[in-house]
This record gives structure tokens, sequence and C-alpha cells, in this order.
């Protein structure tokens, strides 16, 4: 991916209730696209990633990414947000030349009881 | 297996002084790369190493940053002249170049420096 624009800068949700964070990515051509979280004081863990094998994407602790190319979006979500959630999360692209990684401005998620 | 170590966690150091910052990479990962994450700034890309060289070093933001890795495996990341803008959290992440996806990278937990 050539950009990377995260649509929310903070997102707050009640336990429970569902999780929807927004990305829109601009490319040429087929992106490799990531999801990433980071907890406070923590690094930055793999959350899923998009390999064009399947444009539904499944990673860890419940979370699910759609690839829409005729959107150009990778919308992260979650059925029922836990309070372990609340961290900051970022959308990655690849393809900025010799491997390197394009981060979103990255969306901050609290979790409300 | 071990994943990406970096040290030391927290750095604080006064201005003008040099500071160098280490990076582990997991094994058998030839790719390495440095980023930094600031408030403002976001997390930007400084250097890409594969194996010993550097073939991308557009990220660095002055003369004053310099990085080096040795023996494809270890590598470190010098400030000189530390300055007040450079306050912020130092990322390594490595990843392999052959048989994956280079841009799957696994990123230590960072060196976090305040310069005072």
């Amino acid at each position: 991916a050539q950009s990377v624009t995260q649509l929310d800068s903070h997102v707050s949700v009640s336990e429970g209730t569902p999780v929807l964070l927004r990305c829109n990515y601009s490319s040429s051509y087929s992106p490799s696209l990531f999801w990433y979280v980071q907890h406070p004081n923590k690094g930055l863990q793999l959350l899923l990633k998009y390999t064009s094998a399947a444009t539904l994407v499944k990673g860890i602790n419940g979370f699910e990414a759609e690839f829409k190319k005729s959107e150009t979006s990778f919308h992260l979500t979650k059925p029922s947000a836990h309070m372990s959630d609340a961290a900051e999360y970022f959308c990655v692209g690849g393809g900025g030349g010799y491997n390197k990684l394009i981060f979103g401005a990255g969306t901050r998620l609290a979790v409300h009881p | 297996g071990a994943g990406v170590s970096q040290s030391p966690s927290n750095k604080v150091t006064e201005k003008g002084k040099d500071v160098e910052l280490r990076c582990d990479p997991i094994s058998g990962h030839t790719a390495l790369y440095w980023y930094r994450q600031s408030l403002g700034q976001g997390l930007e890309f400084l250097i890409y190493f594969q194996g010993n060289s550097a073939p991308d070093k557009s990220g660095l933001p002055s003369d004053r940053f310099s990085a080096e890795r040795t023996g494809g495996s270890v590598s470190t990341l010098t400030i000189q002249r530390t300055q007040q803008e450079d306050s912020a959290v130092y990322l390594c992440a490595s990843s392999v170049t052959s048989g994956g996806d280079p841009y799957e990278q696994y990123f230590g937990p960072g060196t976090r420096l305040t310069v005072t």
C-alpha cells in the first residue's frame, strides 16, 4: 500500500458491544495489509494480515478484517468487546519499498464497563 | 522461540550526549528495521538492513543518527549529540526475506528515550 488512513483517532465502546475500527488504503497493486495492536507500554503485536488468499481474515483474540477492493478498505471488527481490548490499533500497509511498512496514525480503543 | 529483544528498555540522557540502542532480532531473520514512535509524528521508518548492509537509510532524520549491523544479527542505532526532539520510543523489527512474507515484521518492546 502506498498510503494508509485510519478514519478515527479514538473509538469508545461498551464491553460486550461490537467494535469497528476503520482503515482505507491506496495502492496501485494488490497490497499487503496488516493490523497491529499496541497495549500501553508494550510492543506492537500482529493481529492479522491480508494475504490475498481470502478477503475475510481472522486474527487473534476474536478480531477479523475484511478486504474490500471496491471500497479500498480493510476495516477491523470484533463482535463483542472485552475490557482487555483497550489499546491502540494500527492499520499498516506493506509496499513502501525495501519492505518498509507504512503505518496509519492509529486508533485508540477505549472499552467501558 | 525468542522474539526480538531491545536494550535498554528505558534511557534518560542529557541533551548533547550520545546514546546507543541495541536490537537483537529473531534468529534467522535476515531483514532488520528501525522505526521511531513519537507524539505528533506517529510511527515512522528509520532504516532497513538486509544482512549487514543498509540499502534504505531514507528515514534517518539527520546525520546525528547512524546504525550498523554486524554478523547479520545484532544492530545498534546511535544518536550523537542528542536533542530534546529525539525523545521517542525506538522500535526494532525483523522479518524473513525469502520463504515467507517480508512485510510480516515482528517488533521488539522498544527503547523509550528521554532527552532532558
